[in-house]
């Protein structure tokens, strides 16, 4: 079966650094993706991972592995916006999108 | 860059009616589409995805005769929410990809439409 592996929750505190990981089990691979999605809006792009290696925009990292199944978002001086839910999602090779069930973030101050 | 527009944000109907979900994808042509629905507190769900001139495909558990989807043109899918019932009360979301060979465009989503149907 296809599957998406991701932390529920993860709590933070402002100014630090958070890594969020997803692991993937896929029927192909056709790109990674993350998406920042806060309640009750629509998910918002963040980052496209194809091929191994860490992608740098901003505050925002998206490192991904192929061989392993795994990626993580990091994300640096974090800010209180930033609470919201982190989506991990998979194109299969069917280019079907496998998402997982998010994390939510949570700032403290 | 890229934009999808959907149409309405929000709409209210009663129990036993028909509603029609439109989703553009206004600066690229979007041989897919994809529609989501959210439920509260939940992640995204994916209905079906729509490839441009043929049929939609469902999801397991999605009733195709009750969301009937329509992807007619390389900017316009609808997604139409036949005999509405309460239960159907929900946020939908769509989204549009362009493929293009081994071009891996990332998603791009519309606003959402909230559903109320009372």
């Amino acid at each position: 079966g296809q599957n998406i592996d991701q932390p529920t929750e993860m709590t933070a505190t402002e100014g630090a650094i958070v890594q969020i990981n997803c692991t993937y089990q896929t029927s192909g691979f056709n790109g990674l993706f993350w998406y920042q999605q806060h309640a009750g809006e629509a998910p918002t792009f963040l980052s496209y991972n194809v091929l191994d290696g860490l992608e740098e925009k901003g505050r925002f990292s998206s490192f991904l592995s192929r061989s392993k199944g795994y990626s993580y978002l990091l994300l640096k001086e974090l800010q209180m916006k930033d609470s919201a839910s982190y989506l991990c999602v998979v194109l299969d090779s069917n280019y079907q999108l496998i998402w997982g069930a998010g994390t939510k973030l949570i700032i403290k101050p | 860059g890229a934009v999808v527009s959907q149409h309405p944000s929000r709409v209210i109907c009663k129990s036993g009616t028909s509603v029609k979900i439109e989703c553009r994808s206004l600066d690229f042509q979007a041989t897919t589409m994809f529609w989501y629905r959210q439920f509260p507190k939940q992640s995204l769900m994916l209905m079906a995805t729509s490839n441009e001139g043929s049929k939609a495909t469902y999801e397991q558990g999605v009733e195709k005769d009750k969301f009937l989807i329509n992807h007619a043109s390389l900017t316009l899918s609808t997604l139409t929410v036949t005999s509405a019932h309460p239960e159907d009360s929900s946020f939908y979301i769509c989204s549009a990809a362009l493929r293009q060979g081994s071009d891996n465009s990332p998603l791009h989503f519309g606003n959402g439409t909230r559903l109320t149907v009372t």
